[in-house]
């Protein structure tokens, strides 16, 4: 059973801090890897998506890679901003495992001026 | 940009009412989906559908079903609503057929907060 853990669970950074987030997968057999952001009582936003095949994808101030042989990805935030406070979440989906994606536990930003 | 619209932010339904939540997307999206996020569970998987009147179970199917007459249209419904199943529904939807390396970006709706008192 694949399992997604984000390490750490909570981090409070000061304003124009560069962070990482980490999301680490059990099964390395994934066809592609998103990472999201939730903001308090709201629905989920993708923010990247990096298919198997790929090393990492860029979006503005976020970076996100994937090393799947050793089940890990980061996600990059360059120059943080009180507006990146949110919980951020990585789901993957299984080869062979359909539509499910499996979410990993989260990590609640917060960003201080 | 993709829409996926739920009809309803904020729902309070008594027990043993039936509830229909609905949501639609504007993408021409194959496939769409049903969690419920919960504080130290996480989201998880109610039910998904590939096509139309297509529908899958997903981890926790019991007391809830589902309704996909059109493409752009996911329905969730509580046949009698209990007050377990206070929590917050997410509705997502993505192209592209069922675990192929095609497979796109999931988007998610912004949520309906439902309370069964």
């Amino acid at each position: 059973k694949q399992e997604v853990t984000q390490i750490p669970a909570a981090l409070s950074v000061p304003e124009g801090e560069n962070l990482v987030l980490n999301c680490s997968f059990t099964d390395s057999a994934i066809y592609n890897l998103q990472w999201f952001r939730q903001d308090p009582g709201k629905g989920l936003t993708s923010l990247l998506l990096i298919q198997s095949s790929q090393r990492e994808q860029t979006s503005g101030r976020l970076n996100a890679s994937l090393d799947k042989s050793s089940g890990r990805s980061t996600l990059y935030i360059a120059a943080s901003q009180p507006g990146d406070s949110a919980t951020y979440l990585c789901a993957v989906i299984l080869t062979g495992g359909g539509n499910k994606l499996t979410f990993g536990t989260g990590t609640q930003l917060k960003v201080e001026l | 940009d993709v829409k996926v619209t739920q009809s309803s932010r904020y729902l309070v339904k008594r027990t043993g009412e039936k509830v229909f939540l609905e949501c639609v997307q504007d993408m021409d999206h194959e496939n769409m989906f049903w969690y419920r996020q919960d504080p130290g569970l996480g989201l998880r998987l109610i039910y998904f559908s590939y096509d139309v009147k297509m529908k899958e179970k997903g981890d926790i199917p019991e007391g809830y079903s589902v309704s996909r007459e059109k493409k752009e249209r996911f329905s969730l419904i509580l046949e009698s609503a209990s007050t377990n199943q206070t929590s917050m529904y997410l509705c997502a939807s993505r192209r592209g057929p069922p675990g192929t390396r095609n497979t796109g970006e999931l988007f998610f709706g912004e949520g309906s907060r439902l309370t069964v008192l």
